[in-house]
């Protein structure tokens, strides 16, 4: 059980839109930042995403990411074949005064 | 470039004690937090703690607290995680990251993780 939720399977067609939520609470999500990466099979998993919206260099404009209240989203625009990958979503939680993952989301591109 | 270079696999026994290692390459080493991260197998991402070289300052998860140590060799960059009795239940791939200079800065580098097979 994680203290982030996130669907454990999301889906779509090559160039359509897939969006992962990640909902958590006031003392994670609700205080601070969420932080996005991206794991491909058999390989370390990646920074996608921090502070929310932000793309780490070499990160297409196709990721986008959002936050309202206590829960996140991270979009993907244009969706290619190579999107097709675990996402995860991590905050830091000022009550367990440590970083919280979800659980993970696998994208598959149809 | 800044990357960070894991020791390879390991089988132990349980009962058996291990220590892994994390190289930090292109950067100062003791400027940036070290974060561990277990994830084991067909399963998600556990946060195990953090480990700042620069003090040896420590943080744990809860989940992890008493079961490994974070502990780093600042001459060579070299961060490490170990165990004095391992569990079955260990068996996992253990990755390190690079943080900040903070706890909450988010971890754009990673290890390419290590591989730990606890098995009779």
């Amino acid at each position: 059980q994680t203290v982030l939720t996130q669907p454990p399977s999301a889906s779509g067609a090559p160039g359509q839109r897939v969006t992962i939520s990640c909902s958590g609470s006031s003392s994670n999500i609700g205080r601070g930042t969420v932080t996005w990466y991206k794991q491909l099979p058999g390989t370390a998993p990646k920074l996608l995403m921090y502070y929310d919206d932000q793309r780490p260099s070499g990160v297409p404009d196709r990721f986008s990411g959002s936050k309202s209240g206590t829960s996140a989203s991270l979009g993907i625009s244009g969706l290619q074949p190579e999107d097709e990958s675990d996402y995860y979503c991590a905050a830091w939680d000022d009550s367990l005064n440590g970083w919280v993952f979800g659980g993970g989301t696998k994208v598959t591109v149809l | 470039e800044v990357k960070l270079v894991q020791s390879g696999a390991e089988v132990r026994k349980p009962g058996e004690s291990l220590k892994i290692s994390c190289r930090g390459f292109g950067y100062r080493f003791t400027d940036y937090w070290i974060a561990w991260v277990r994830q084991m197998p067909g399963k998600g991402l556990e946060w195990m703690g953090l480990f700042y070289p620069g003090d040896s300052d420590t943080t744990y998860s809860p989940s992890f607290q008493g079961q490994v140590t974070f502990s780093a060799d600042k001459s060579i960059s070299t961060a490490y995680l170990q165990w004095s009795s391992l569990k079955a239940s260990d068996t996992a791939i253990y990755y390190c990251a690079r943080g900040g200079s903070g706890t909450h800065y988010p971890f754009d580098q990673w290890g390419q993780g290590t591989l730990v097979t606890v098995s009779s």
